[in-house]
């Protein structure tokens, strides 16, 4: 397997520019969950899916933020506008059905910059 | 809520020494408990997990874990670290019936040769 793939690795933007940031899940996974991290804040979750349904969406820092599963094999956090601010590295994790005793599956992260 | 603290932000330690990170989690019901490590640029990589029965529990790479109730505690340890080890160590807890898991604020962990 693959593991979880997000996608870009990097993305510099402008302030004011919307950001997209993309998951694919691995397969046979049904909770998928954005995570947020910072020096300041540390691991944030942001919302989580179950079945691609959002479940928790608490953690969404503000109006800005949106996030999407149309199918279970695809995910997005969109950003807009961007914000200097939210600039961090974002986290994708998937796990197999809905018991954290299956542990998460993290991606590699994307970096973002606003600048 | 269930909270994670990790008291230690940074530990170094000799190449070959004894390892030991400190875990202690805030919750009322049993927990499940993770490990994971985090080295530069990449994601997390789950370490060990703890959800009933024996209370330590071995992991990957020679890391193991002891979870003791009375103390509210799930400590990372490892008999002789390798250089390789150096990175970032989270520690999270979860709940039965909820998917979400709380970490802590991680330890960085240095290896001087």
């Amino acid at each position: 397997d693959a593991g979880v793939i997000q996608s870009p690795r990097h993305e510099v933007t402008e302030m004011g520019q919307e950001v997209t940031l993309r998951c694919k899940p691995i397969s046979g996974h049904n909770s998928l969950f954005w995570y947020r991290q910072t020096m300041m804040r540390g691991l944030e979750l942001l919302i989580y899916f179950n079945n691609n349904v959002p479940i928790d969406d608490s953690g969404m820092p503000e109006d800005r933020f949106s996030a999407k599963m149309p199918n279970a094999s695809f995910s997005t956090l969109k950003i807009q506008p961007s914000e200097p601010r939210d600039s961090a590295v974002y986290f994708c994790a998937s796990s197999f059905r809905d018991r954290p005793v299956y542990g998460y599956t993290f991606g590699s992260g994307t970096r973002l910059t606003v600048v | 809520a269930q909270s994670v603290t990790q008291p230690d932000i940074h530990i170094t330690v000799s190449e070959g020494a004894s390892l030991e990170l400190r875990c202690n989690y805030s919750y009322g019901a049993t927990p499940y408990l993770f490990w994971y490590v985090q080295s530069p640029g990449q994601g997390l990589q789950l370490l060990l997990k703890y959800f009933s029965g024996d209370t330590l529990v071995q992991g990957i790479k020679g890391f193991e874990a002891e979870f003791k109730r009375s103390q509210s505690s799930f400590n990372l340890r490892k008999p002789s670290v390798h250089w390789s080890d150096a990175a970032e160590y989270f520690c999270a807890v979860g709940v039965e019936y909820g998917n979400k898991l709380v970490f802590g604020a991680g330890t960085i962990l240095r290896v001087k040769s």
